[in-house]
């Protein structure tokens, strides 16, 4: 049974600071593994997709690794803003394609 | 191109009624999929349709039911509504057995809330 589990849970970091955020997955059986940012109140916003033969994705200041062997995958966030203040959701498709949601990191990024 | 939609946004009901959210599927993607998120709680795969069949579903009570039509559009029904039910209810579509089934786009989400 797939679980993704995501650390730390909440961080809060200085505008302009470099950052890690960490999503590890116990089944490497999957499709593919998705970043979602998740505003207060709001639904998702797809940021990143890895299918599971990538190695990583970039857009613009955001890029995202995966690393089956090993059940990790993380997401890199340069020069961090206020702006990008949201909770951070990953998601691995395996299976019988449902995604199985880690339970978040809400990232403050303070002025 | 459209994405996902979803309606309502926004759905007030009371405990013992039934609630029904719509969801409309990008152009072209057979495959509808369910999922809820609950106060204090992650994203949950409740039900998955493709062409017009009940793929796969959740561990959620049978009072959680759904269909999909033929224009792909998909309805997700809630009986005897619980308290416990108030919840971000989010849709997603994929190309389906014709594609790229893997890869799910998601709409905007109808927020229930139960009195």
């Amino acid at each position: 049974k797939q679980e993704v589990t995501q650390i730390p849970a909440a961080l809060s970091v200085p505008e302009g600071e470099n950052l890690v955020l960490n999503c590890s997955f116990t089944d490497s059986a999957i499709y593919n593994l998705q970043w979602f940012r998740q505003d207060p109140g709001k639904g998702l916003t797809s940021l990143l997709l890895i299918q599971s033969s990538q190695r990583e994705q970039t857009s613009g200041r955001l890029n995202a690794s995966l690393d089956k062997s090993s059940g990790r995958s993380t997401l890199y966030i340069a020069a961090s803003q206020p702006g990008d203040s949201a909770t951070y959701l990953c998601a691995a498709l395996s299976g019988t394609y449902k995604y199985i949601f880690g339970t978040g990191t809400r990232l403050k990024v303070l002025a | 191109e459209a994405g996902v939609t979803q309606s309502p946004t926004h759905l007030i009901k009371t405990r013992g009624q039934q609630a029904t959210l719509r969801c409309s599927p990008i152009s072209g993607h057979t495959s509808v999929y369910w999922y809820q998120q609950a106060l204090g709680l992650g994203l949950q795969f409740l039900l998955w349709y493709d062409e017009g069949e009940e793929r796969n579903r959740g561990n959620f009570p049978p009072r959680f039911s759904g269909r999909q039509f033929p224009n792909y559009s998909s309805e997700l029904n809630v009986n005897a509504l619980e308290l416990e039910d108030s919840a971000l209810y989010l849709c997603a579509s994929s190309l389906g057995a014709s594609g790229d089934v893997e890869t799910q786009y998601f709409g905007p989400g109808t927020r229930l809330l139960v009195l």
